[in-house]
C-alpha cells in the first residue's frame, strides 16, 4: 500500500464548476500538507500549504486537512480553463525528515469552456 | 532569478549507454532533490542532498543509478548502464531550509527515452 493515495482521474468539468480533489494517507507522522500544480511538460509548483489540521483559503482555492481521518482536500471554486493541470498532493513529517516530501499520484484536471 | 536549470531537456539513448543528467539549483538553496516521474508510478524521490551531502538515497532504484553534488551550484544524476524501464521525466528541485513550507522549486525536467 502506498503511503499517499490519490485518484489519478482524469477529471473533466465545465468552466465555473467547483472542483474537489482528495488524498488519503497512512503515515500518522505527516504534519505538513501541500498541493502542487503541474502544467503539461512543466515541473510542479507549490499551490497551497497547510500545517496540521484545518482549512486554508487563498482566492478561489481552499485546502482542508483532517488528520483524524488522514484525509486532505483541495477545492477550486469558479474553475477556469487555466486551472487545467495535474494536481499533486504532497506531505512530510516533521523533525529530521525536514526535506523529504511524499507525493500522491496526481489528478489530471481539465476545465472546458 | 533563473530558477532551477536542468540539462539536457530531452535525451534519447540506446540501452546500455551511460546517461548523465545535470542540475543547477537556485542560488543560496541548501537542499537539492532528484525525482523521477512516470505515468505508472507518479513522482518518486530518488535522492536528496543537504549542503552538498547526500541525506537519503533510499529511493535510488539500483546500483545503476548514482548522484553527486560536488558543489552548491551543480549536481549530476548518472545512469549506467541505461535500460528501457528508466524512460521517464527526471526532475531536479531545490529548497531553502526555513523557507515557506520548505517549498521545493522544480526545474523543467529532463525527458529521458531509452530505446
Amino acid at each position: 500500500q502506498k503511503e499517499v493515495e490519490q485518484d489519478p482521474g482524469p477529471l473533466s468539468v465545465p468552466e465555473g464548476a467547483i472542483v474537489s480533489l482528495n488524498c488519503t494517507y497512512s503515515n500518522s507522522a505527516f504534519q505538513y500538507f501541500m498541493w502542487y500544480r503541474q502544467y503539461s511538460r512543466k515541473g510542479p509548483e507549490l499551490l497551497m500549504y497547510t500545517y496540521s489540521s484545518g482549512n486554508k483559503e487563498d482566492g478561489r482555492f481552499t485546502a482542508q486537512v483532517d488528520k483524524s481521518s488522514k484525509y486532505i482536500s483541495l477545492f477550486i471554486r469558479d474553475s477556469q480553463p487555466s486551472d487545467s493541470a495535474t494536481y499533486l498532493c504532497a506531505m512530510r513529517a516533521g523533525g529530521t525528515s525536514y526535506g523529504k516530501l511524499t507525493f500522491g499520484q496526481g489528478t489530471i484536471l481539465t476545465v472546458h469552456p | 532569478d533563473a530558477g532551477v536549470i536542468q540539462s539536457p531537456r530531452h535525451e534519447v539513448t540506446e540501452m546500455g549507454q551511460e546517461v548523465t543528467l545535470r542540475c543547477k539549483p537556485i542560488s543560496g538553496h541548501d537542499y537539492l532533490f532528484w525525482y523521477r516521474q512516470t505515468m505508472m508510478r507518479g513522482l518518486e524521490l530518488l535522492i536528496y542532498f543537504n549542503n552538498n551531502v547526500p541525506i537519503d538515497d533510499s529511493g535510488m532504484p539500483e546500483d545503476r543509478f548514482s548522484a553527486k553534488m560536488p558543489n552548491a551550484s551543480f549536481s549530476t544524476l548518472k545512469i549506467q548502464p541505461s535500460e528501457p524501464r528508466d524512460s521517464a521525466v527526471y526532475f531536479c528541485a531545490s529548497s531553502l531550509a526555513g523557507g515557506l513550507a520548505n517549498t521545493q522549486y522544480f526545474g523543467p525536467g529532463t525527458r529521458l527515452t531509452v530505446l
